[in-house]
């Protein structure tokens, strides 16, 4: 099956600094490349995601990248602000008919 | 539209004891996940349940068991509880079953097992 890593595990940046997060998966079949964002005590919420036919989206501060070939994707956020401040999850999956995988998250704080 | 909605938000229980888990999906999706949640190991995929039929399993002991009803909502079973069983238990709706299907999460059930 497929299995995702993610690096690193805690990250901390100065305020108004860029953030990037890293992820590998196995199975290079998958296709579908999601990321959440956990805040302290919540749910987690998807913020952007990326299919394989696409090589980068943005969504204001944020964008992930897919690279097919090394088979790795990254989230990055720039000009960090305090509420960035949370777990990061990155997923993959394989087809419709498997479940999502996800990385073991990233803590990250942003320092004011 | 009301989001994934999972009771009882926290719960307390002794070894050996058994525990049941409730969560209601998004209205008009029929894809329910389970996942565990513990420190430093994120989200574990416990299983996926699909028009009242389970369609995926992840890697846990027989003790963990689920059903899903005809209205989509889901239980979650867990017998016989040991103490690594203290996590949080998430559960996740999607309308179906496409690659492009995108996965919403409720709150989770905290359980402690003492």
């Amino acid at each position: 099956g497929e299995n995702v890593e993610q690096h690193p595990s805690t990250l901390s940046v100065q305020e108004g600094d860029s953030a990037v997060i890293k992820c590998t998966y196995s199975d290079s079949a998958s296709n579908y490349f999601p990321w959440y964002k956990q805040e302290l005590g919540k749910r987690p919420q998807l913020i952007i995601d990326i299919r394989s036919n696409v090589g980068e989206k943005k969504d204001q501060r944020i964008a992930v990248t897919l690279n097919k070939t090394a088979k790795h994707f990254s989230l990055h956020i720039t000009e960090t602000q305090p509420e960035d401040s949370a777990v990061y999850f990155c997923a993959a999956i394989l087809s419709g008919n498997t479940p999502l995988v996800f990385g073991k998250g990233t803590r990250l704080s942003v320092i004011a | 539209k009301a989001g994934v909605t999972q009771t009882p938000r926290y719960l307390i229980k002794t070894r050996g004891q058994q525990v049941t888990l409730s969560c209601s999906p998004i209205s008009g999706h029929r894809s329910v996940s389970w996942y565990q949640q513990t420190p430093g190991q994120g989200l574990q995929f416990l299983f996926e349940y699909f028009s009242e039929t389970q369609r995926n399993k992840g890697n846990f002991p027989g003790r963990f068991s689920g059903r899903q009803f005809s209205n989509s909502r889901s239980e979650m079973n867990v017998s016989t509880l040991e103490l690594g069983d203290s996590a949080l238990y998430l559960c996740a709706s999607r309308s179906g079953t496409g690659i492009n299907e995108k996965l919403f999460f409720g709150s989770g059930t905290q359980l402690s097992v003492l």
